[in-house]
């Protein structure tokens, strides 16, 4: 079965600077990768995914991440944090099967903070 | 394109009671599929339907039903709630058919179960 693990359920940086949200993966077939976004209050929205093309995936919002398969990871990153990026991220997996889209697994969630 | 639209937002219920959350996916999209997410347990795959038919089911008891209409609009039911049930539910819908396809989620349903 696959997984997902979020490296730090709470992260602060400043205005500005680099935003480096962790995720690790385990799958024991080529997985397909997400990272969405959730505003309070509101459902989930995509910021990228990978599905075994290019290796560096560009998101939306300026974000992006790198499939790392010798480390299992997709970390997502940031150059540079804005205020309004204050949200909860989550790294999902997703498999393929001979039925088709598989369900997504979540990782628990990061907390971005914004420090003005 | 419209987006996945839920209703109702909101919900208060008793223990004991029943509950029906209903889903709109996006227009041309075929496959449906409900999340329930609480503090405690984070984001977790309740089922998804496609084409009317239940092709992917989570750990949830069987108080956890669902179902998909003719025109890909999904209702989820929960019988004889329980405290526990209290969460956001959210419905994501996709193109559906073979492969991975993005799922776009709705803005949830807040069930509150007293």
């Amino acid at each position: 079965a696959q997984s997902v693990t979020q490296l730090g359920s709470h992260v602060s940086v400043s205005e500005g600077a680099l935003v480096l949200l962790r995720c690790n993966y385990s799958s024991s077939v080529p997985p397909y990768l997400f990272w969405y976004v959730q505003y309070p209050n509101q459902g989930l929205q995509l910021l990228l995914k990978y599905t075994s093309a290019a290796t560096l995936v560009k998101g939306i919002n300026g974000f992006e991440a790198e499939f790392k398969k010798s480390e299992t990871s997709f970390h997502l990153t940031k150059p540079s944090a804005h205020m309004s990026d204050a949200a909860e991220y989550f790294c999902a997996v997703s498999v393929t099967s001979r039925i088709g889209n598989e369900k997504l697994t979540f990782g628990t969630g990061t907390r971005l903070t914004i420090i003005p | 394109k419209a987006g996945v639209t839920q209703t109702p937002r909101y919900l208060i219920k008793t223990r004991g009671q029943q509950v029906t959350l209903s889903c709109s996916p996006i227009s041309g999209h075929r496959s449906v599929s409900w999340y329930q997410q609480t503090p405690g347990q984070g984001l977790q795959f309740l089922f998804e339907y496609f084409s009317e038919t239940q092709r992917n089911k989570g750990n949830f008891p069987g108080r956890f039903s669902g179902r998909q209409f003719s025109n890909s609009r999904s209702e989820m039911n929960v019988s004889t709630l329980e405290l526990g049930d209290s969460a956001l539910y959210l419905c994501a819908s996709s193109l559906g058919g073979t492969g991975v396809w993005e799922q776009y989620f709705g803005p949830g349903t807040r069930l509150t179960v007293t």
